[in-house]
């Protein structure tokens, strides 16, 4: 079947403005998570959403950040007011119920430039 | 919370050794430990992953290996292959190690 679907794949914005990235998970995939990955870094945990619970938001950096997901199924990840830094490649994974003991899937990702 | 040390941050092998990459977790609680593998420009990808009611896991040339006492889990490749060379992440739920880069030399 489809693997988690990532939109744009690469976004170049100026500096000050809003972006939003999309991530259709996989069907029947409740968990969802979003990740910044700076060039030649690891993983940075930004947000996660598990069913109808509560997201977890102790990743997000600043209150410039934010996410969505409606209909538990696809997420907007929303960076207002964007900064030289946060330039990275955003990727969003997806995995089954209990996602403590899942695998993640992840999609490409898409790779933010802010000029 | 969780807190995750990866080691080491670069190995370089030759083609037909074996590599170990080391994890360390914090949460005594945690009972999942998967290893994904990450190609430059590529996605993640699991390879393998262990959970807590088995000390040791193998797939062909791959395995981990489990201490919940110590609280580490392993990453075992032998017969390295060039195409093994990539970029290998533990994880404990949300938190990722920062990373092995791992070289195998033809």
């Amino acid at each position: 079947g489809a693997g988690v679907s990532q939109s744009p794949s690469n976004k170049v914005t100026e500096k000050g403005k809003d972006v939003e990235l999309r991530c259709d998970p996989i069907s029947g995939h409740t968990a969802l998570y979003w990740y910044r990955q700076s060039l030649g870094q690891g993983l940075e945990f930004l947000i996660y959403f598990q069913g109808n619970s509560a997201p977890d938001k102790s990743g997000l950096p600043s209150d410039r950040f934010s996410a969505e997901r409606t209909g538990g199924s696809v997420s907007t990840l929303t960076i207002q007011r964007t900064q030289q830094e946060d330039s990275a490649v955003y990727l969003c994974a997806s995995s089954l119920a209990q996602g403590r003991k899942q695998p993640q899937h992840f999609g490409d990702g898409t790779r933010l430039s802010i000029l | 919370g969780e807190n995750v040390e990866q080691h080491p941050s670069t190995l370089s092998v030759q083609e037909g050794d074996s590599a170990v990459i080391k994890c360390t977790y914090s949460d005594s609680a945690s009972n999942y430990f998967p290893w994904y593998k990450q190609e430059l420009g590529k996605r993640p990808q699991l390879i393998i992953d262990i959970r807590s009611n088995v000390g040791e896991k193998k797939d062909q040339r791959i395995a981990v290996t489990l201490n919940k006492t110590a609280k580490h889990f392993s990453l075992h490749i032998t017969e390295t292959q060039p195409e093994d060379s990539a970029v290998y992440f533990c994880a404990e739920h949300l938190i990722f190690g920062k990373g092995t880069k791992l070289s195998v030399k033809p």
